[in-house]
């Protein structure tokens, strides 16, 4: 099945920098990667998501990549500001069946980021 | 809009003892899905379900059970429960569509202790 793993578990950047967070995934048939956010005691968000046809995707300061024949994709936050304070989390999904469109959405451990003012 | 609204938000239940998680969603989504989530290991995937009717095993599925009877509700049962699952459980929907997947739509979870 699906593995997907994510670094850093931390990141700690000045206000304005910028913050990059990389996952790898097992399934060469995954082809569906959203990024999710995750305020404390809150629900994950959907921020950004690319599919395999798209080698790279970018909205205001949060963009991401995929490299498909390295099977990591990466989210790039830049201009960081204190409210970019979360728990971010990659996921990749497979088609299953193989002819249908939905599948399993496996998550990465997640990445604790801290912009600091 | 409700989205998808998850009953309890909190539970305290004892070593042994059965419950169902509530979980229902009212914008016609086909696609729902169960994930427990503790410290340091992210969200797992219990069950899912693609539609009325179906459902499917993710991760972690064992000593939870899961139908679909309808469209907008998809129940999670803690048979008997153990410490090891005490977690905050979220569930999610989506559209079906596109390659993949769609955006999943979380609820508020339910923060779970067992004694």
């Amino acid at each position: 099945g699906e593995n997907v793993e994510q670094h850093p578990s931390t990141l700690s950047v000045q206000e304005g920098d910028s913050a990059v967070i990389k996952c790898t995934y097992s399934d060469s048939a995954s082809n569906y990667f959203p990024w999710y956010k995750q305020e404390l005691g809150k629900r994950p968000q959907l921020i950004i998501d690319i599919r395999s046809n798209v080698g790279e995707k970018k909205d205001q300061r949060i963009a991401v990549t995929l490299n498909k024949t390295a099977k990591h994709f990466s989210l790039h936050i830049t201009e960081t500001q204190p409210e970019d304070s979360a728990v971010y989390f990659c996921a990749a999904s497979t088609q299953d069946p193989p002819s249908s469109n939905t599948g399993k959405l496996i998550f990465g451990q997640g990445t604790t980021l801290q912009v600091k003012p | 809009n409700a989205g998808v609204t998850q009953t309890p938000k909190f539970q305290v239940l004892k070593t042994g003892q059965s419950m169902t998680l509530q979980c229902a969603q009212d914008m016609n989504h086909e696609y729902m899905s169960w994930y427990r989530q503790d410290p340091g290991m992210g969200l797992r995937l219990i069950h899912y379900s693609v539609g009325a009717g179906i459902t499917d095993q993710g991760e972690v599925p064992n000593g939870y059970n899961v139908s679909r009877s309808t469209t907008e509700d998809f129940p999670l049962r803690l048979l008997s429960a153990a410490p090891s699952q005490t977690s905050v459980y979220f569930c999610a929907s989506s559209s079906t569509g596109g390659v993949g997947g769609q955006p999943q739509h979380f609820g508020d979870g339910t923060r779970l202790s067992i004694l």
